[in-house]
């Protein structure tokens, strides 16, 4: 079974407005981190921002937010006032101690954000 | 800053080559991985690192292997390559400690194309 999945191949956002990446995930362990990454047409993976599973409070770094919604088993990714640097390709991924390795993270297809000026 | 180093960016190469992509980090981190990049398919993990000549399998080992002789040096092998692993390869690394928010930081990936 898929454990993230991002349905959204590709999105669309005008310059200086919001938007939100999907992200659903599937675990049976109580206990795990979700992450999400940046990965510019460069191809390097750039670290956002992380939730726990236990953590009272959504997770926000800057102009990124993560909205989650536990018994939804969803955590999407909000950014605001989108700029065209955002243009990239976003991974949701997610570690629990399913399978006894906690070590790796597991990643979704990703989604594909474009910024139009 | 962790600093992780992919040594080739983009390479060319023939089926049934010997193929090393080398990865090198800059912060002591003991967990090292591989993970294989594919349109649609997102990461999928190949091999990940420990310690120094400990490995692991991830998801998609077949066709692959490696070698950790020093703690900052990852190597991915592809003992014969072959089309289907034409691909994007990212190296990673992280530090020790099995808690759920160790940030696994990533290199700008390798490029690999075998025609």
């Amino acid at each position: 079974a898929q454990k993230i999945t991002q349905t959204q191949p590709g999105m669309f956002v005008q310059e200086k407005e919001a938007v939100t990446l999907d992200c659903t995930y599937d675990t049976s362990d109580p206990s795990y981190g979700l992450f999400w990454y940046k990965q510019p047409s460069s191809g390097e993976m750039i670290f956002l921002i992380y939730q726990g599973s236990y953590d009272q409070q959504n997770a926000t770094e800057g102009r990124y937010s993560l909205n989650f919604q536990k018994a939804r088993k969803s955590a999407n990714l909000v950014i605001s006032a989108s700029q065209l640097g955002d243009s990239a390709m976003y991974f949701c991924a997610m570690r629990d101690l399913e399978g006894g390795s906690a070590r790796q993270l597991t990643f979704g297809s990703g989604t594909q954000l474009t910024v139009l000026p | 800053d962790v600093k992780v180093t992919q040594s080739s960016r983009y390479l060319v190469k023939r089926t049934g080559e010997k193929v090393f992509l080398e990865c090198v980090q800059d912060m002591d981190h003991e967990n090292m991985f591989w993970y294989r990049q594919d349109p649609g398919l997102g990461l999928r993990l190949i091999y990940f690192s420990y310690d120094v000549k400990m490995k692991e399998k991830g998801d998609i080992p077949e066709g692959y292997s490696v070698s950790r002789e020093k703690k900052e040096r990852f190597s991915l092998i592809l003992e014969s390559a072959s089309t289907n692993q034409t691909s994007m390869y990212l190296c990673a690394s992280s530090s020790s400690g099995i808690f759920l928010g160790n940030t696994i930081y990533f290199g700008e990936g390798s490029w690999l194309t075998v025609v």
